[in-house]
């Protein structure tokens, strides 16, 4: 069974500093998603990762993958205030198109 | 277009009720999804639609009928549903069973 885990699930900082969200996957897959969510609102695709050493940016936001290791990082450059949302990774089972969702990581920051 | 459009955005229906939830894609895109999130979870997949046949069914209760009239339109029937079913119910759609999923804005069902 295919299990994704995402650390840290909460994370206040402050505005300027830079920080990674970890995406860990338990079985070999080769697509992996980031969605932003936030709060009640529905997600936002940010980043499609396809290949191994796969490296996605888009403003302050980088992804990267690395599929040898089944881990996934999300990487924020001088955080804002318009980036608190709830970020989550995303793993393609198999060639079903189900995705399985980490748990998410909530990212607060502060002025 | 780049949307998927569901209705209702709020629907709030007692156990008795019959609804639909309603989704709509003008992308072209031939896969389609339902998905629950339930408040500070991440979304479970429930059913998927590859060219309009239902490929995927994750054990979901009875009381949760899916439908695809066309390749553009995904229905979500719901009968007499239990509190417990109170969550956001999420529409995707993708070109393909691999490609990139894109949600909808979500329905917020709470059933009283």
């Amino acid at each position: 069974e295919l299990k994704v885990e995402q650390n840290p699930l909460f994370l206040s900082m402050q505005e300027g500093k830079n920080y990674t969200i970890y995406c860990n996957y338990s079985t070999t897959s080769d697509r992996l998603y980031w969605y932003r969510q936030d709060p009640g609102k529905s997600l936002e695709s940010l980043f499609v990762l396809l290949s191994n050493g796969a490296v996605k940016q888009e403003g302050r936001l980088m992804a990267s993958l690395d599929t040898k290791a089944r881990l996934s990082t999300l990487h924020i450059t001088a955080a804002v205030h318009d980036l608190s949302a709830t970020y989550f990774c995303a793993v393609d089972h198999g060639n079903t198109g189900k995705l399985i969702f980490g748990q998410g990581t909530t990212l607060q920051v502060k002025p | 277009d780049t949307e998927v459009t569901q209705t209702p955005k709020h629907l709030v229906m007692g156990m008795t009720n019959k609804k639909s939830l309603k989704c709509e894609q003008h992308m072209g895109h031939r896969a389609m999804y339902w998905y629950k999130q339930k408040a500070k979870k991440p979304p479970e997949l429930m059913f998927v639609y590859s060219y309009e046949k239902l490929s995927i069914n994750e054990s979901v209760p009875s009381r949760f009928s899916p439908e695809c009239p066309n390749s553009s339109l995904l229905n979500l029937h719901l009968h007499a549903l239990q509190p417990e079913d109170s969550a956001l119910y999420l529409c995707a759609s993708s070109r393909g069973a691999r490609t990139e999923a894109f949600f909808g804005q979500g329905t917020r069902l709470t059933v009283v």
